[in-house]
């Protein structure tokens, strides 16, 4: 079974760069499409964006400035880098895995939340 | 950008009570592309309906999911205490990107 675990830290300072990683075990990176999402405390999901296996992204326009998805094969990991965070960035990010067929979304990280704070 | 509203924000039922929720695209969505999730609280969401009415594995019958174009239903036919949660759809288009709708807490009367 496919499993899939968000890292990085908790707590991240306004201006600076927020930083997660996803680690999947269970199977392959290959053949899929690896997205974030987050969900603001009390809120929707946000798609953030995703990597393909070959490297290829796609980013929400909302974000995309600030935004760098990349993917690491051979620790079977892809990674999240969101610049210049303010307090709106704070929230619950999740990793979850799609399909290139049905691309939606089977396989999803428990969650880790991120606050932004001085 | 397509997005997407859910109705309504809130249900209130009775278990065994039937329930119907509603996903209304600003623009035509891809049938293949329309998924719904439900989700509980501290959990991550759980797929529940992909490609507007096909189950996941080991989704109840109970869940059913149809529609076409800008309307999707997701309706539940008989409420078990473990259905009450906050469902959401998502949709995938041809930009590429993903969005989801505000979603709708179903919760108990």
């Amino acid at each position: 079974q496919v499993q899939l675990q968000e890292s990085g830290p908790g707590l991240v300072k306004p201006s600076e760069t927020l930083s997660l990683t996803c680690t999947v075990s269970g199977g392959s990176i290959s053949s899929y499409y690896w997205s974030w999402i987050r969900q603001p405390p009390g809120k929707g999901l946000e798609w953030i964006g995703y990597i393909s296996y070959i490297g290829s992204t796609s980013y929400n326009p909302s974000l995309k400035s600030r935004v760098t998805i990349s993917l690491d094969t051979s620790r079977n990991q892809f990674s999240l880098k969101l610049s210049s965070v303010t307090a709106a960035d704070t929230a619950v990010y999740y990793c979850a895995r799609a399909i290139g067929s049905s691309w939606h979304f089977g396989f999803w990280g428990r969650g880790t939340l991120v606050t932004v704070s001085s | 950008e397509i997005v997407l509203t859910q109705s309504p924000g809130t249900l209130s039922l009775s278990p065994g009570e039937g329930a119907t929720l509603s996903c209304r695209a600003s623009q035509s969505v891809s049938s293949s592309y329309l998924t719904w999730y439900q989700q509980k609280p501290g959990q991550a969401p759980r797929l529940l309906i992909y490609g507007a009415s096909s189950r996941a594995t080991g989704i109840p019958d109970r869940f059913s999911g149809s529609g076409s174009g800008t309307d999707f239903t997701l309706t539940i036919s008989r409420l078990e205490p473990e259905d009450f949660a906050v469902y959401y759809c998502q949709q995938f288009g041809s930009s590429l990107q993903y969005t989801f709708g505000q979603g709708t807490k179903l919760e108990i009367k």
